[in-house]
């Protein structure tokens, strides 16, 4: 069974303050992963692919890590508009799995 | 700018039929694949369902295998989500998604706003 596993499943932090998410890949995917960030009422972004390319538009606090089966997304300087829940998504070869989510808070 | 809009969602009784459509625009829409993904409250983005460039290359979700077939029609800049034999956990709000390359194995750049699917 193919799983993606975030952790963790929701975090509360403040202003200013660094914030990274990991995700774990049940098997090497290499750097076949993309990181989405979504807000109710919204439709889903795509923050990063490739583990750690920054998709066009993206600000540059958010950066991504990892290769194989240990991925992150950090967060340098958290802003009001990042509270969010926040997905990371296999693509190597079907199924495309995303992770549970994590829902990132503000303090 | 690209833009991708669904319709076909709906409120269907356990065993129905629907059949999502997905139109898309601002782009050179059979140079790139195609994917389903829903939010399930509770339960996050779950993805269904890919298609490549010219829909020769299918995949789906296990739970929906054999149930639920994608297609596309290049003419039409048009992807369908025929989805047969509907189950409750089915419900939720499915998107449409523009691929980042020909291949299914990419990820997804740009949505649309989703239609609702509510099997009760």
């Amino acid at each position: 069974d193919i799983q993606m596993t975030q952790s963790p499943a929701s975090l509360s932090a403040e202003i200013g303050d660094r914030v990274t998410i990991t995700c774990r890949a049940s098997h090497d995917i290499q750097t076949s992963l993309a990181w989405y960030q979504y807000k109710p009422g919204n439709v889903p972004k795509l923050l990063i692919f490739s583990a750690s390319s920054l998709e066009y538009g993206v600000p540059s606090r958010f950066s991504g890590s990892g290769s194989g089966t240990e991925f992150s997304l950090t967060i340098t300087s958290l802003q009001p508009e990042d509270a969010a829940t926040y997905y990371c998504q296999r693509y190597k070869r079907p199924p495309l799995t995303f992770g549970e989510g994590t829902k990132v808070q503000i303090k | 700018e690209v833009q991708l809009e669904e319709s076909g969602g709906q409120w269907v009784q356990p065993g129905r039929s629907l059949r999502l459509s997905c139109a898309a625009s601002g782009f050179a829409f059979d140079d790139f694949a195609i994917h389903w993904v829903r939010h399930v409250t509770g339960k996050g983005l779950q993805w269904v369902s890919s298609l490549n460039y010219n829909g020769d290359f299918t995949a789906y979700e296990d739970s929906v295998k054999g149930r639920f077939t994608i297609s596309r029609d290049n003419a039409r800049n048009l992807v369908f989500l025929q989805m047969n034999s509907l189950r409750p956990e089915d419900s939720g709000l499915y998107f449409c998604a523009k691929g980042t390359g020909v291949v299914l194995e990419s990820s997804a750049d740009s949505w649309g706003q989703g239609t609702q699917v509510t099997v009760s």
